[in-house]
């Protein structure tokens, strides 16, 4: 159902890089379309943690960013922290189908 | 501070009807576009409708509700609303409101959402 691909989960140390991709096509990020990033933690309202493909609204750390190339999108969130695992969902606008869409959505493990 | 809450979800039949509130607060509730979004167990965010701001009351819907759900505001109680009629028990989700940003398609703020249980 969801026009935007994710890996189903990603893992990484304390301390490391971990990246999340998020692949479209021409009628979503591939048309120009900005992604946006979403971190969603059980019992907790989802956060925004990207806007306009790099942007980080105020309160978000400078260790989480964000890119967009072609039809892909990513997500990278450096020196990993043990609050940092939860679910990751990347959102665009596809004009197929008038309105937005989201990724697969990626569960974000910290070992 | 910016908040929203949601409130009227429960357990309901198919073929059933519900209405889901979200209480807006901190902002000026009727300058903003509004959404909701669904995420059914175990499964990702699905967007589901949208009502613009600033009285003009355009409604937009995704294509697994149109015809079932309306979307509708009161902006004198500062508060969304979503009417679910012929209820499946697809529809089985916690559902959201969002706010949609005044210069992109972001949602920010989120509320907490209240889970809808559509079963015989």
């Amino acid at each position: 159902q969801s026009v935007l691909t994710q890996p189903p989960s990603v893992s990484g140390a304390p301390g490391q890089r971990v990246t999340i991709s998020c692949t479209g096509s021409s009628s979503n990020i591939g048309a120009g379309y900005d992604v946006h990033w979403y971190q969603l933690l059980p019992g907790r309202a989802p956060q925004l943690l990207i806007y306009g493909n790099r942007y980080r609204p105020s309160g978000v750390p400078d260790r989480v960013s964000g890119s967009k190339s072609g039809t892909s999108a990513s997500l990278a969130i450096t020196g990993l922290q043990a609050e940092d695992e939860a679910d990751y969902y990347c959102q665009s606008y596809d004009s197929s189908l008038s309105g937005p869409v989201f990724g697969t959505g990626t569960k974000v493990t910290v070992l | 501070e910016v908040q929203l809450v949601e409130s009227g979800g429960g357990l309901v039949q198919p073929g059933g009807s519900l209405r889901l509130s979200c209480a807006a607060s901190g902002f000026s509730f009727n300058d903003y576009g509004m959404n909701w979004v669904r995420q059914a167990p175990g499964q990702g965010l699905e967007w589901v409708s949208y009502i613009s701001g600033n009285s003009r009351t355009a409604t937009y819907y995704a294509d697994s509700v149109r015809g079932r759900f309306t979307i509708s505001r009161d902006s004198a109680k500062n508060s969304l609303y979503l009417q679910m009629d012929s209820l499946r028990a697809e529809d089985t989700a916690l559902y959201y409101c969002a706010r949609t940003a005044h210069v992109g398609n972001w949602f920010d703020p989120w509320g907490q959402g209240t889970l809808v249980t559509v079963s015989s």
